[in-house]
């Protein structure tokens, strides 16, 4: 059974925190790591999509790292901003694609 | 590109009752996904299919739900003799070949009383 954890479940900060969040997945059978963004109302969307060990992938404030090996992935935002406020979700995408989301970790960012 | 497009977006059904939903994939993405969502919770995985050809089916789903994509586009989730606790957020995404991400629609919410 494959299975995805996330941790912290939910997050309260203030505006110009720097957080993280953890993504913990099976280490074998691994195809791609996918990062979304999931704010209330609408569908999630896309943020990184990691392939290799070692990877690193950056967009603004926002970035993420992979190991392959020990089955994790850290998700890290920098200087948070009240519209940073969204679930943040993990994909593991196994070799076939079949594709297994966490429980996502839910940020609040108070300005 | 016209994105992932689900029908109908809300469905309030009586228990017991039969109630079938339809995903509508971008065009060109021969992957396709049914997850179910849970206030509180991440998509859980339903079932996916490659073109036509349904690949696997989640173990924790009972004989009542069942899924079709009989030409490889569109396709259509079926939850016989529905029961309260089918009341969730069905959502259907599609992707493209490789270890692209998923594209969501917006979902269908099932309410059964």
């Amino acid at each position: 059974i494959l299975n995805v954890e996330q941790s912290p479940q939910s997050l309260h900060v203030q505006e110009g925190d720097s957080t993280n969040f953890t993504c913990s997945f099976p280490s074998s059978n691994f195809y791609a790591l996918h990062w979304y963004r999931w704010e209330t109302a609408k569908s999630p969307e896309a943020l990184f999509v990691m392939t290799l060990n070692g990877d690193e992938k950056k967009k603004g404030r926002i970035s993420a790292t992979l190991n392959t090996k020990e089955g994790y992935s850290y998700l890290y935002i920098k200087g948070s901003q009240p519209e940073d406020s969204a679930t943040y979700l993990c994909a593991f995408m196994a070799g076939g694609f079949k594709t297994i989301f966490g429980a996502g970790t839910r940020l609040f960012v108070k300005a | 590109d016209t994105g992932v497009s689900q029908d109908p977006r809300h469905k309030i059904t009586k228990r017991g009752q039969n109630v079938t939903f339809r995903c509508d994939p971008i065009s060109e993405h021969n992957r396709l996904y049914w997850y179910r969502q849970t206030l509180g919770q991440g998509p859980e995985f339903l079932t996916y299919f490659q073109n036509e050809a349904q690949l696997e089916k989640s173990r924790l789903l009972s004989d009542r739900f069942s899924a079709e994509r009989p030409k490889g586009s569109f396709s259509t989730l079926e939850i016989q003799r529905t029961e309260q606790g089918d009341s969730a957020m069905y959502l259907c995404a599609s992707s493209p070949a490789g270890g692209s991400p998923l594209h969501f629609g917006n979902g269908t919410r099932l309410t059964v009383t």
